[in-house]
């Protein structure tokens, strides 16, 4: 069975600061894919990128990048500088092979950032 | 525009009826899927459908049922048989069922049961 772990409930910073979001998952798949998903207040998830599990190379986009290490079975998010309008729940979700595309949702971690 | 709509936004139900929330997508999607948010949790699957007249049970599946008689289109039905359906729905989808592949989502549904 495949699980993802988000283990921060809730962050708190103030604009301007940098701050990572965990996620820790598990499959015994050697094929998989990870995603990350942002939720503001309106309720949709707006999807934010998808990694293949052979692709360990890290991502950045604009004020978002992401650390994908196999080894530690981590995909961890980073919003650098970081915007009152990044307050959000963001999730991270994997989809191992063979699950035709049925995400395995983390519990959330949500962001307030203040002022 | 392109995306997923869902409706009702907001739908209060009382105890013992039926409810069907509609989910439309003009993304000529494959694949669409319901997911149920409660409170403090992640998504879990109710059902999806990966091809028009075929779907499969999600990890949640008691008290719901789906129909996918056109492509573009994936009511769910919350029945009386669902002991605690008060939480937020959200239909998704994707180019096809396979792996991979992203899957998108509407705004979602709030449905209260009174």
């Amino acid at each position: 069975a495949q699980k993802v772990t988000q283990a921060q409930t809730e962050i708190s910073v103030v604009e301007k600061e940098d701050v990572t979001l965990d996620c820790v998952y598990e499959t015994r798949d050697t094929t998989y894919y990870l995603f990350w998903y942002k939720q503001p207040p309106s309720g949709e998830l707006v999807f934010l990128i998808r990694r293949n599990s052979f692709d360990e190379q890290n991502e950045i986009s604009g004020r978002y990048s992401w650390n994908f290490q196999k080894s530690t079975s981590s995909f961890n998010f980073t919003i650098t500088a970081s915007q009152v309008v990044d307050s959000a729940v963001y999730f991270c979700a994997l989809i191992p092979t063979g699950t035709a595309s049925k995400l395995t949702f983390g519990t959330g971690t949500r962001l307030q950032v203040t002022l | 525009d392109g995306g997923i709509t869902q409706s009702p936004k907001y739908l209060f139900r009382k105890e013992g009826q039926n409810v069907t929330l509609s989910c439309e997508q003009n993304l000529n999607h494959d694949a669409m899927y319901w997911y149920r948010q409660d409170p403090g949790q992640g998504l879990r699957l109710i059902y999806y459908s990966q091809i028009v007249n075929d779907f499969q049970k999600g990890d949640i599946a008691e008290g719901y049922s789906v129909s996918r008689e056109k492509k573009e289109s994936f009511p769910l039905t919350v029945t009386s048989a669902q002991k605690n359906p008060t939480a937020f729905y959200l239909c998704a989808s994707s180019q096809t069922g396979g792996i991979g592949n992203t899957i998108y989502f509407g705004e979602g549904s709030w449905l209260t049961v009174v």
